[in-house]
């Protein structure tokens, strides 16, 4: 079973609009983590932005923040004033604290975005 | 903070030949390192787990004797592919653990593009 989706496979924004990038997850762990990446076309992943599920607020990182809506298991990526370079792969991902898993990462399929100017 | 450098970046090898890449985190210490596998426009692909002074955890799925794993310190884990084949050029990661402000984050290396003619 999927357990992390993302459904938009590629995205169009005007420059210096909000953009919102869709996450749904699925887990029966009460405590896990909800974390988004960037992957330009250089190829590394950037972290940008992290969730814990006991977390009362939505995180925000400058131009970044996560709505973490944790009855639906959304946790969309808002970026707001759009910039080219902004231009790249977003990668949802998430940790659950499985014990023998090793904190890793389970990543959804990605959204490509492209930022017009 | 949180820099992971890979290397090689690049590396073009004829088939049958074993290819080693290293993973360093430049400025912390990471006990857990994590190895993921990329095809073009695909997501991250797990591979194994790599723990510092223990046997690395392989994914269902991923040879062992393929995918030699050496976590011999606390900055440093390599990979080996052993007798390379076309099918196994691909865009390989690696990811280092650290705490931050409380949370264990993976932070990645720039990634191995690895062509196997």
């Amino acid at each position: 079973a999927q357990k992390i989706t993302q459904t938009q496979p590629g995205m169009f924004v005007q420059e210096k609009e909000a953009v919102t990038l869709d996450c749904t997850y699925d887990t029966s762990d009460p405590s896990y983590g909800l974390f988004w990446y960037k992957q330009p076309s250089s190829g590394e992943m950037i972290f940008l932005i992290y969730q814990g599920s006991y977390d009362q607020q939505n995180a925000t990182e400058g131009r970044y923040s996560l709505n973490f809506q944790k009855a639906r298991k959304s946790a969309n990526l808002v970026i707001s004033a759009s910039q080219l370079g902004d231009s790249a792969m977003y990668f949802c991902a998430m940790r659950e604290r499985t014990y023998n898993q090793g904190g890793k990462l389970i990543f959804g399929q990605g959204t490509e975005l492209s930022v017009k100017p | 903070g949180a820099v992971v450098s890979q290397h090689p970046s690049w590396v073009i090898c004829k088939s049958g030949t074993s290819v080693k890449i290293e993973c360093r985190s430049l400025d912390f210490q990471a006990t857990t390192m994590f190895w993921y596998r990329q095809f073009p426009k695909q997501s991250l692909m797990l591979m194994a787990t790599s723990n510092e002074g223990s046997k690395a955890t392989y994914e269902q799925g991923v040879e062992k004797d393929k995918f030699l794993i050496n976590h011999a310190s606390l900055t440093l884990s390599t990979l080996t592919v052993t007798s390379a084949h076309p099918e196994d050029s691909s865009f390989y990661i690696c990811s280092a653990s650290n705490k931050s402000r409380g949370t264990e984050t993976q932070y990645f290396g720039p990634g191995t593009r690895l062509l196997v003619l």
